[in-house]
């Protein structure tokens, strides 16, 4: 089934620095999510941007979408120790049922 | 409720034998997901619930697996004759609405391992 894919699979930065993740994915979609993961349990929702749209901010969190090379990247601005989890790119793939890629794990280090 | 329950949190059994994960969803949340992930792995799909309307079974790795929504609300999903492949963390996940797509809030997950 149609998949959005995360890039890179791990990085590592220091508090204070902006971490960008990437995700590509195969087919038209209705609209892409972006999730967090933490400690492998419950995801928690950060943001949606459906295929109308090409950028989105939420606080520190900034989301671009571009239909045209079915990639779309989560920019994280100063990121804090907090931030640390696994990040998960999730589209529709027309369906309206979310598909995930394998993610994206993010350090911190403070 | 306040969010996606779901119970046990952690479930041991052993090979060969039946298990019920249960899943209650944020109340008047039409849709409902199950999803599992592996160690280290991303959210596999194994079926979608929506409304009165038949569930997308197409997830389903086997037919050892099936799963009902009673009353549009609570899900079980059953896994029978468990083998050790199907150690994996079982996410449930509803939302409001299908299209135009919303938000999925997912629940903490049942850890299921198999020995």
């Amino acid at each position: 089934s149609q998949q959005g894919e995360e890039d890179p699979q791990a990085l590592s930065i220091q508090e204070g620095e902006n971490a960008t993740m990437n995700c590509s994915y195969k087919t038209s979609i209705n609209n892409l999510q972006w999730y967090r993961q933490n400690s492998g349990r419950g995801l928690v929702h950060l943001i949606l941007i459906r295929s109308n749209e090409r950028e989105k901010h939420s606080g520190r969190l900034r989301v671009t979408l571009d239909t045209s090379k079915k990639s779309s990247s989560l920019l994280i601005t100063a990121s804090r120790a907090a931030d640390t989890a696994s990040y998960f790119c999730a589209t529709d793939g027309g369906s309206y049922i979310p598909t995930f890629g394998r993610g994206t794990s993010l350090i911190v280090h403070p | 409720g306040a969010g996606v329950s779901q119970s046990p949190s952690n479930k041991v059994t052993e090979k060969g034998k039946d298990v019920e994960l249960r899943c209650d969803p944020i109340s008047g949340h039409t849709a409902l997901y199950w999803y599992r992930q592996s160690l280290g792995q991303g959210l596999e799909f194994l079926i979608y619930f929506q409304g009165n309307s038949a569930p997308d079974k197409s997830g389903l790795p086997s037919d050892r697996f099936s799963a009902e929504r009673t009353g549009g609300s609570v899900s079980t999903l059953t896994i029978q004759r468990t083998q050790q492949e199907d150690s994996a963390v079982y996410l449930c996940a509803s939302s409001l609405s299908r299209p135009p797509g919303t938000e999925a809030f997912f629940g903490q997950g049942t850890r299921l391992t198999v020995v």
